[in-house]
């Protein structure tokens, strides 16, 4: 099966632009997360989708960040304004079931660089 | 909320050597602990995983044991080989409605051949 995909793999962008991440599956997979990992630190949860539904988005930083799932399949997350605090690299996870029951599956991760 | 801390940040061990990582969390709900393997410019990719109803767990050279009195748990790495060299970090879950996983910040694992 095809694993979860990511894109783009590096995004660079000055503070105050707009930049938009995406997230394929893999496919039937209901359950999506965001990740993200600031260099040095956890990989801190961000939110976590339910088919369209979000079902968690306490670990968004702020009303910067706008995540979407729309027919529950692909997921977007966009940062506008981007600010210097928000470079990291955004993982994206999708698993069928319940954690526990199946592995996670990461995708390979966004580095995104905010000048 | 949980919270997840992991030791060292960064270990530097002899090829053959064993490695060991240790993570300790703070909500007594979580009963699911896996750990992930993330080599440079790669995903992050489970390696081995542990339920509380388990002390402990071994695959082949990997190890993991849980102390669930205590809240912590270890990633044990017999006769390390180079490939062995990535980050590795811990989480644990409590498997609720929303299945997240909190994560440790990391280990930096070197294997010197």
């Amino acid at each position: 099966e095809a694993g979860v995909t990511q894109f783009p793999s590096h995004s660079v962008i000055e503070k105050g632009q707009t930049v938009t991440l995406r997230c394929d599956p893999i496919s039937g997979h209901d359950n999506l997360y965001w990740y993200r990992r600031v260099m040095g630190k956890e990989i801190k949860f961000l939110l976590h989708f339910v088919k369209e539904s979000k079902q968690d988005e306490s670990g968004m930083p702020n009303n910067r960040f706008l995540a979407e799932r729309t027919g529950g399949t692909y997921s977007t997350l966009k940062v506008q304004p981007a600010e210097l605090e928000d470079s990291g690299v955004y993982f994206c996870a999708s698993i069928t079931t319940g954690i526990g029951n199946s592995p996670l599956h990461f995708g390979n991760g966004t580095r995104l660089t905010v000048t | 909320g949980e919270n997840v801390e992991q030791h060292p940040s960064t270990l530097s061990v002899q090829e053959g050597d064993s490695a060991v990582i240790k993570c300790t969390y703070s909500d007594s709900a979580s009963n699911y602990f896996p750990w992930y393997k993330q080599e440079l410019g790669k995903r992050p990719q489970l390696i081995i995983d542990i339920r509380s109803n388990v002390g402990e767990k071994k695959d082949q050279r990997i190890a993991v044991t849980l102390n669930k009195t205590a809240k912590h748990f270890s990633l044990h790495i017999t006769e390390t080989q180079p490939e062995d060299s990535a980050v590795y970090f811990c989480a644990a879950s409590d498997q609720g409605a929303t299945n997240k996983l909190i994560f440790g910040t990391g280990t930096l694992l070197a294997v010197q051949p």
